[in-house]
């Protein structure tokens, strides 16, 4: 099962609400990433948990908040957002292998769906 | 910025025709990778090349790297109407998990 899934697919949000988006794999990968990405513009990487440890943060304005229950599970957390926040947000998972490169799957990104958030 | 450049920005072809992209990138790398994106979905991972590979090939598509030119080409052979859409690529460097994303080339195949 190579399969990222996010929900939900479309968000639309005032700028009051609290929301979340939510990112799910079972492939056993320890990273796991946030992207956002504009029309016509390549994904900015947001946020990276390795071992459901926070490892980058992008200065990334505090209004989103990452989450890491468990090593299948990543979550965004929305608060007070701008309408300029109104974009494709995309995670993605991988299996780190820059320590030792024993599995020719290692570091490649498998990518969900996305989830297409517009904030009013 | 740190991104990877990607040229051509567009480029359109007929059915059957080849198709080049090319990525170039500013700081020494781990691997590149090559993602494509149908509009407004999420991206598929296409392949993997390592800094100590110069070539890999899968099925119809052949990567190149050129380390001393921090450079990577994707070529897609015989192409379809089906592999309309933008292609990306994305480096790392080693010991980090941050993937830099070049700007991305609009395929567009015609029937």
């Amino acid at each position: 099962d190579t399969e990222v899934t996010q929900t939900p697919k479309h968000l639309v949000m005032g700028m009051t609400n609290k929301k979340s988006l939510k990112c799910e794999q079972h492939m056993g990968h320890r990273a796991m990433y946030w992207y956002k990405q504009k029309a016509k513009k390549p994904p900015e990487l947001m946020f990276v948990y390795s071992y459901e440890k926070l490892s980058i943060n992008e200065s990334v304005p505090s209004r989103f908040s990452p989450e890491c229950p468990n090593s299948s599970l990543l979550n965004l957390h929305l608060h007070a957002l701008q309408p300029e926040d109104s974009a494709l947000y995309l995670c993605a998972s991988s299996q780190p292998g820059f320590i030792a490169v024993t599995n020719r799957d290692t570091d490649t990104q498998y990518f969900g769906p996305g989830t297409r958030l517009t904030v009013l | 910025s740190q991104q990877g450049e990607e040229d051509p920005q567009a480029l359109s072809i007929q059915e059957g025709e080849n198709a080049t992209m090319n990525c170039s990138y500013k700081t020494s790398i781990n691997n590149l990778q090559w993602y494509r994106q149908n509009s407004g979905r999420g991206l598929v991972h296409l392949i993997l090349i390592r800094s100590n590979e110069r070539e890999k090939h899968s099925g119809r598509l052949r990567v190149t790297l050129d380390t001393s030119k921090k450079s990577s080409s994707l070529l897609i052979t015989a192409s379809r109407a089906a592999d309309t859409a933008s292609y990306f690529c994305a480096t790392s460097t080693s010991g980090t998990y941050k993937y830099i994303f070049g700007t991305g080339t609009r395929l567009k195949v015609l029937a």
